[in-house]
């Protein structure tokens, strides 16, 4: 166990709708990242969060958005859902040990879009 | 922006062997280099890490090496074992600092160990 948690496990949902997602960091942990995992385009980088703050982006597409909260859980909003927005969405929590950031994994949401 | 390549794709080994799987990035700001192993339908977790001020790390049977001057890494398992079977990903980042960066991954190498 990572101690990154995530809800909901798994989504179905029609094309044209809108989820969200959401992610809570360990203990302590301030930086939030997002990943999107598909068959074709493997682990890809959305976006980073770290305490509160958007830190970085990566390709996330301009129907998707997130926000990292005072308490530093994190929701990804992903809206006009396509099918091929079907996929593994992970968030990760940024531990600093030492001076380096590693990244522990949450279990992930399973999204499938009909 | 970073990229990383990872081979092979597949590697298939018998029970005992060792295995090595190879990366190389682009961007010689990155300093952290970790690796994961993934399961199917589990989440990537995190088995080793090598920082750029270091060249090889060994934690029991997984040993990683880095040329920063080649802008290479590399993974070793000694004495595979069939709970071995995963699909492996190398990533980079600049990792140094509060918040660090993203991880950008390389495509996965699926490992089946046969007994």
């Amino acid at each position: 166990d990572s101690g990154v948690t995530q809800t909901p496990k798994h989504l179905i949902t029609a094309t044209g709708q809108r989820v969200t997602l959401r992610c809570s960091p360990r203990s302590g942990d301030l930086s939030v990242y997002w990943y999107q995992q598909s068959l074709d385009q493997g682990l890809q980088f959305l976006i980073q969060y770290y305490n509160g703050e958007e830190r970085a982006k990566g390709n996330i597409l301009e129907r998707f958005s997130a926000q990292q909260f005072p308490d530093l859980h994190s929701e990804l909003n992903l809206s006009s859902l396509e099918l091929g927005d079907s996929a593994l969405y992970f968030c990760a929590s940024g531990h600093l040990r030492g001076s380096y950031n590693e990244q522990f994994f949450g279990p992930g949401t399973r999204l499938t879009v009909l | 922006g970073e990229n990383v390549e990872q081979h092979p794709s597949t590697l298939s080994v018998q029970e005992g062997d060792s295995a090595v799987i190879k990366c190389t990035y682009s961007d010689s700001a990155s300093n952290y280099f970790p690796w994961y192993k993934q399961e199917l339908g589990k989440r990537p977790q995190l088995i080793i890490d090598i920082r750029s001020n270091v060249g090889e790390k060994k934690d029991q049977r997984i040993a990683v090496t880095l040329n920063k001057t080649a802008k290479h890494f590399s993974l070793h398992i000694t004495e595979t074992q069939p709970e071995d079977s995963a699909v492996y990903f190398c990533a980079a980042a600049m990792g140094k600092g509060q918040a660090g960066t993203a991880l950008i991954f390389g495509k996965g190498t699926t490992l089946s160990v046969s007994s």
